[in-house]
């Protein structure tokens, strides 16, 4: 089955800095790649997606890239700001007749003002 | 606004007690899940149903069952909670083919 790999485990940066998490995938299958945020007691949710037949995707302060040669994917965060600590989930999935996610294991994120 | 709610935040039940999870969303998801989330493991799928009274196995199946009778409602069910059950438990759904899922505000069950 899939698995997922995600890194750094914690990653702690000034206002202001870029952030980067990484996450590697194991079947070639998958074609869909969400990233999820999940504040501090609150549930996670959906902040930008990327699907196969795309290498990159921007919305404002956050961008996601795909490389499906080598199977990774990477969430960029610029000009990080306090309200951007949280817990970031990667995850893969495939369309086979319905939808099954496999998440990473999390990236806590600090920003420090 | 999207709504996927589940019945309890927080939950303390003995060792061997059948334990039910429920979650309710009102948005018509054909989808529904259920995770659960434990300090760096992330989010392991314990099962998921794409249709009412449909059900596959996830990834760590072992030690709970679903139940789908309606499409708006997920049960999880704990046949006889053990103290390595102690977690936080996520419901979510979505659309059908690969879609945004929504998930609930998570039941913290402590099994003592």
């Amino acid at each position: 089955g899939e698995n997922v790999e995600q890194h750094p485990s914690t990653l702690s940066v000034q206002e202001g800095d870029s952030a980067v998490i990484k996450c590697t995938y194991s079947d070639s299958a998958s074609n869909y790649f969400p990233w999820y945020k999940q504040e501090l007691g609150k549930r996670p949710q959906l902040i930008i997606d990327i699907r196969s037949n795309v290498g990159e995707k921007k919305d404002q302060r956050i961008a996601v890239t795909l490389n499906k040669t080598a199977k990774h994917f990477s969430l960029h965060i610029t000009e990080t700001q306090p309200e951007d600590s949280a817990v970031y989930f990667c995850a893969a999935g495939k369309n086979t007749g319905f939808q099954k996610l496999v998440f990473g294991t999390g990236t806590r994120l600090l920003v420090s003002p | 606004d999207v709504k996927v709610t589940q019945s309890s935040r927080y939950l303390v039940k003995r060792t061997g007690e059948k334990v039910f999870l429920e979650c309710v969303q009102d948005m018509d998801h054909e989808n529904m899940f259920w995770y659960r989330q434990d300090p760096g493991l992330g989010l392991r799928l314990i099962y998921f149903s794409y249709d009412v009274k449909m059900k596959e196995k996830g990834d760590i199946p072992e030690g709970y069952s679903v139940s789908r009778e309606k499409k708006e409602r997920f049960s999880l069910i704990l046949e006889s909670a053990s103290t390595n059950q102690t977690s936080m438990y996520l419901c979510a759904s979505s659309s059908r083919g690969l879609a945004e899922a929504f998930f609930g505000q998570g039941t913290r069950l402590t099994v003592v």
